[in-house]
């Protein structure tokens, strides 16, 4: 399973964009790469998945290069609502490895006004 | 749909005692894992099946034992608790090549 490195915290205010980096040296051809958020006392919340170059929907975006040994997450104009940690998976999709993905520590964004 | 339910949403249990932490989906999924989620820490998988009757452990699997009799149901069993199995325990479930789902977490304390 490729392991993933990201920044333990980010602070940003509100109406900014935040872009939080992933690292994945290892990351396998069928490997995809899943973004989730957690808010205290909850479970993780899907945000966003791709493959390689650009996946945007109606939260955020995912760019990733060529090489796919990086991806960067980016919210655009955060609110308070957004504090969270924001963790990157990547795994296999496809049969068998679907659900055995790897969380590392994550980063915690604190959102102030 | 209900989604990802998980029961009871707190325990406190003695050293030394077993129970068993119930997961239930209604999306038909085929997917279900089971993670414990510690102070500060991210997520380590303890348990998953990839469909009815199949289970594969995962990164931290000692002291657990789990069964999937149907699509529905996951149920997690600790054996005998032991103080360092106190955490928050999350059931998720997924689609073949879709998202995870998780549920609203199992807070388990063991004395």
């Amino acid at each position: 399973l490729a392991k993933t490195t990201q920044p333990i915290s980010m602070d940003s205010y509100e109406g900014q964009e935040v872009n939080i980096t992933c690292s994945h040296n290892n990351i396998a051809t069928n490997d995809y790469i899943t973004w989730y958020q957690q808010f205290p006392s909850q479970g993780p919340r899907f945000i966003i998945q791709g493959y390689k170059t650009k996946v945007t929907n109606e939260v955020a975006s995912l760019f990733i290069p060529a090489d796919r040994k990086s991806s960067t997450l980016s919210l655009p104009r955060v609110s308070l609502s957004d504090t969270a940690v924001y963790y990157c998976l990547v795994g296999s999709i496809l049969t068998g490895g679907g659900n055995k993905l790897t969380f590392g520590t994550g980063t915690q964004l604190k959102v102030e006004l | 749909n209900a989604g990802v339910t998980q029961t009871p949403k707190f325990q406190v249990l003695k050293t030394g005692q077993s129970m068993t932490l119930q997961c239930a989906q209604d999306m038909n999924h085929e997917y279900m894992s089971w993670y414990r989620q510690d102070p500060g820490m991210g997520l380590r998988l303890i348990h998953y099946s990839v469909g009815a009757g199949i289970t594969d452990q995962g990164e931290v699997p000692n002291g657990y034992n789990v069964s999937r009799s149907t699509t529905e149901d996951f149920p997690l069993r600790l054996l005998s608790a032991a103080p360092s199995q106190t955490s928050v325990y999350f059931c998720a479930s997924k689609p073949h090549g879709g998202e995870q789902y998780f549920g609203p977490g199992t807070r388990l304390t063991v004395t």
